[in-house]
């Protein structure tokens, strides 16, 4: 199975600055023959169910603002929110879809400072 | 508007079943996968199943296999999940969520989630 981890755990901002969320998965889930890496990053909100933000490692859901942007490749991820806001405190999941078990990260909690 | 809704959780004794349904609307579901997720309260997301198009390719966590069952049935636009011998630890809000399609492997994010249903084992 491809293990996910996240840090950090939480994550504590102030307005406008900018959010970093790290992921990496025990193997690859980069897929030579499209040169895909099948890696998404979910935001869950309190009460609500998951919303996928970003999937491919970097492509950005329709209706997802633009602070919110996907990096890296293989095995190392990073979630960027480029000036955080109110409405994106929130629980943070990678996820790969490489291969079944679809496994998820831990989860890193972003706070307001 | 694209749309999921789960139904059929509750309060169940250990070693008891329940049938968790998922009604699909506003989009085509014999187009896409569809694939079950749970939460266990305070917890993390789970990845529990997955079912391609026609029903034909299943995959299930180590910790369902053999208990659990997903089916669909295109002509209702229903996913299911039948659930058998439930421990305490089984104990989460259940959703089902939508897997467009990919050419090349088969497999994709969960692009929409239903609300989710809570299943208490107790």
């Amino acid at each position: 199975d491809v293990v996910m981890t996240q840090s950090p755990d939480s994550l504590t901002v102030s307005l406008g600055e900018r959010a970093t969320i790290n992921c990496k998965s025990s193997q690859s889930v980069l897929y030579n023959s499209n040169n895909k890496n099948y890696l998404a990053w979910y935001q869950q909100k309190p009460g609500q169910p998951p919303k996928v933000l970003i999937k491919w490692a970097t492509t950005r859901e329709s209706g997802v603002p633009d602070r919110f942007s996907g990096s890296g490749s293989a095995t190392d991820f990073t979630l960027t929110i480029s000036s955080l806001q109110a409405e994106d405190v929130a629980v943070y999941y990678c996820q790969q879809y490489y291969s079944p078990p679809f496994t998820f990260g831990p989860g890193t909690k972003v706070d307001i400072k | 508007q694209v749309q999921l809704v789960e139904s059929g959780g509750g309060l169940v004794k250990p070693g008891g079943s329940l049938r968790l349904s998922c009604a699909a609307s506003g989009f085509t579901f014999n187009g896409y996968y569809m694939s079950w997720i749970r939460q266990a309260p305070g917890k993390g997301l789970e990845w529990l199943s997955y079912i391609d198009i026609s029903g034909s390719t299943i995959y299930y966590a180590n910790s369902v296999e053999g208990r659990f069952t997903i089916s669909r049935d295109n002509a209702k636009n229903s996913l299911y999940l039948q659930m058998n011998n439930l421990r305490g630890d089984d104990t989460a809000v259940y959703y089902c969520a939508r897997v467009p399609d990919d050419f090349w492997r088969g497999f994709n994010a969960f692009d929409v989630w239903g609300p989710g249903t809570l299943v208490t084992v107790s």
